[in-house]
């Protein structure tokens, strides 16, 4: 009974490197996101796939790429990470885009120095 | 665009207190309406939700109604625990939308 497995749980990055955060359900969901969680500023959508072979962007894109590998795994990455991108990260899973509450993760805690 | 807006936290109870968490929303179309639950070092858990007017959505004690009227979807709870501890965020799906406008949450502090 997994549901949405994220690794790694902690990272700590210097400012330029690179990292890619990990994301995999076992729900048969059609439907990915990834999100982060600054403190007084809730949940922001960075990326999403609607359905297997889609991704667009949302909110705050920015810095970040996604990749869809197939229906059960959404990858986000940081390709030069830079301070401003210390955050908490998750990745939920749903059926689909309206209407369906979200299985989320327990979240990436990534530092960048 | 779409919005959440929730009160201000911390909120702060005694056990067997009355809890009401407010909530107010801006959408276009007829929005679903969420409230999440998080729990300290852990991801978000579905607590309850409705899909139209009227609904009223519950779970382990906990109460929403989808009032139309005055576009909110307030939280409450008859008489709190303190593993109720946790921060609680409200959520709208727009049918227009694609993904989950989250509110800022608010952290819920019980005391024994």
């Amino acid at each position: 009974n997994a549901g949405v497995t994220q690794t790694p749980k902690f990272q700590v990055l210097k400012t330029g490197q690179s990292m890619t955060l990990q994301c995999a359900q076992d729900m048969n969901h059609n439907s990915m996101y990834w999100y982060r969680q600054d403190p007084g500023m809730g949940l922001r959508l960075i990326y999403y796939s609607a359905s297997e072979g889609t991704t667009d962007k949302g909110e705050v894109p920015n810095g970040y790429n996604v990749s869809r590998l197939n229906k059960r795994e959404f990858s986000l990455r940081l390709e030069s990470a830079a301070p401003s991108q210390t955050s908490v990260y998750f990745c939920a899973s749903s059926k689909g885009t309206e209407n369906y509450g979200y299985t989320f993760g327990s979240g990436t805690r990534l530092t960048v120095v | 665009g779409n919005s959440v807006t929730q009160m201000e936290g911390p909120v702060t109870l005694s056990e067997e207190a009355f809890l009401t968490i407010n909530c107010t929303y801006t959408a276009t179309g007829y929005p679903s309406l969420f409230w999440y639950v998080q729990y300290p070092g852990e991801g978000l858990q579905l607590l309850l939700k409705a899909t139209k007017a009227d609904d009223k959505g519950s779970n382990k004690g906990f109460e929403a109604t989808y009032r139309k009227e005055t576009t909110s979807f307030h939280l409450e709870k008859g008489s709190v625990q303190v593993s109720d501890s946790a921060v609680y965020f409200c959520a709208l799906n727009s049918n227009s939308g694609y993904a989950l406008n989250f509110g800022k949450g608010t952290s819920l502090l019980v005391t024994p």
